[in-house]
């Protein structure tokens, strides 16, 4: 099956700095690369998502690149703020819908 | 967006109890919904996925005898631990997709504790 590795699995950034997490994945078929952000207790909520066909996608702070060769994708959060504090994880799924999850990062925003 | 429910949010039983967690569509027609164990710092972990009308598939390494799952309509899904263990506790979620769109909803979350 699918195996999404997340990089780092802790991030510390002071407000205002840039955050960037790394993902990696095996399947070559999955063409889905959704992003979480998970505060504690809650249900994870979609911050950005990004398909096989596109290299790049932004929404204000937050823009996502994928590397279809290499099967790496990565999350950039720019000029961030405390409430950008969470867990983020990233997955990736196939046509068959199902998610699978990278381990997260934690990210701290130091005010 | 579309909003998914889960019901109860919380729930305590005793060791060798069964527990049924519901997760309802809203506002859409889901015709897959997905169910997640979360264990306390740990990623979400796929245990099964169902559709409509139809048995749901387990993951590799989920009991289907232990975790009953039932997707009778295209706007509920419900989950039964079976003989709950104290292993058994941690945070479950579902999740709900609809047509031909990839995005999952993701319901608040069940967190089951068992004594």
């Amino acid at each position: 099956g699918e195996n999404v590795e997340q990089h780092p699995s802790t991030l510390s950034v002071q407000e205002g700095d840039s955050a960037v997490i790394k993902c990696t994945y095996s399947d070559s078929a999955s063409n889905y690369f959704p992003w979480y952000k998970q505060e504690l207790g809650k249900r994870p909520q979609l911050i950005i998502d990004i398909r096989s066909n596109v290299g790049e996608k932004k929404d204000q702070r937050i823009a996502v690149t994928l590397n279809k060769t290499a099967k790496h994708f990565s999350l950039h959060i720019t000029e961030t703020q405390p409430e950008d504090s969470a867990v983020y994880f990233c997955a990736a799924s196939r046509g068959d819908y199902k998610l699978s999850f990278g381990a997260g990062t934690t990210v701290t925003v130091r005010a | 967006g579309a909003v998914v429910s889960q019901h109860p949010s919380w729930v305590i039983c005793k060791s060798g109890t069964s527990v049924k967690i519901e997760c309802r569509s809203l506002d859409f027609q889901a015709t897959t919904m997905f169910w997640y164990r979360q264990f306390p710092k740990q990623s979400l972990m796929l245990m099964a996925t169902s559709n409509e009308g139809s048995k749901a598939t387990y993951e590799q390494g989920v009991e289907k005898d232990k975790f009953l799952i039932n997707h009778a309509s295209l706007t509920l899904s419900t989950l039964t631990v079976t003989s709950a263990h104290p292993e058994d506790s941690s945070f479950y979620i579902c999740s709900a997709r609809g047509g031909s769109l990839s995005e999952q909803y993701f319901g608040p979350g069940t967190r089951l504790t068992v004594t």
